[in-house]
């Protein structure tokens, strides 16, 4: 089935301490997304690739970076972790926009915490 | 003001009720709304997708849009203790554009 992976599921890392954070997918889908979501909030983007090109959410912090090597693989670096980071991370993706399709395909989240 | 608003809930309901679930919206350029499932510890699920006004109807499932309200609704038939999870509403002005998710609203369905 086509899908969106995230790995690990469950990450904890300490204070400072740099996490990377992986997204798959097999929908071969252009757009890939990062959100955060905290306990009961929607979840906050933090950036996007449309193919290549990166789209960094004004309010995002600079302790968060992105690489899209390939169509499939996108990642999320958290430099310097902070206690206020701890949150689930949800990586979606979706197609190039074609008439009115427009769904974004979310992955299972990876929850993050910070001790 | 947020731009969509959304009960927080909880919503709890018996097993075989009509439930209905609500957005508002102040950005009159959005034209495609959304509806996600959540589970607990999980990602979103989309439910539902439709474009501009109207209903659309899967399953248990009905969205509507009233656009000259900015409210839409999600309304799930003979529900299921299944069902029991966060909705949230998202929405967007075009193709292309991001999503402004609601905060989700949590829904209890007791056996």
């Amino acid at each position: 089935d086509a899908m969106v992976i995230q790995n690990p599921r469950y990450q904890v890392t300490q204070f400072g301490k740099p996490v990377t954070l992986s997204c798959s997918q097999t929908l071969n889908h252009n757009v890939m997304y990062w959100y955060q979501q905290k306990s009961s909030q929607a979840p906050k983007l933090l950036f996007h690739y449309y193919d290549k090109d990166f789209n960094n959410e004004a309010d995002t912090p600079d302790n968060f970076q992105s690489r899209r090597p390939n169509t499939s693989f996108c990642f999320l670096d958290i430099r310097s972790p902070g206690l206020g980071d701890a949150a689930m991370y949800l990586c979606a993706t979706s197609r190039e926009p074609q008439g009115n399709r427009y769904e974004q395909y979310f992955g299972p989240g990876t929850r993050l915490t910070v001790t | 003001q947020k731009e969509v608003e959304q009960d927080p809930g909880p919503l709890s309901v018996p097993e075989g009720a009509i439930v209905s679930l609500n957005c508002t919206y102040s950005n009159s350029a959005f034209q495609y709304f959304m509806w996600y499932r959540q589970y607990s510890r999980k990602g979103p699920e989309l439910l539902m997708y439709t474009y501009s006004s109207g209903n659309k109807e899967d399953g248990r499932f009905t969205a509507q849009v009233d656009k000259s309200s900015k409210y839409i609704s999600l309304f799930i038939r003979d529900s299921q203790p299944s069902d029991s999870a966060t909705y949230l509403c998202a929405m967007s002005p075009g193709a292309g554009n991001m999503l402004t998710f609601g905060g989700g609203t949590r829904l209890m369905v007791k056996p």
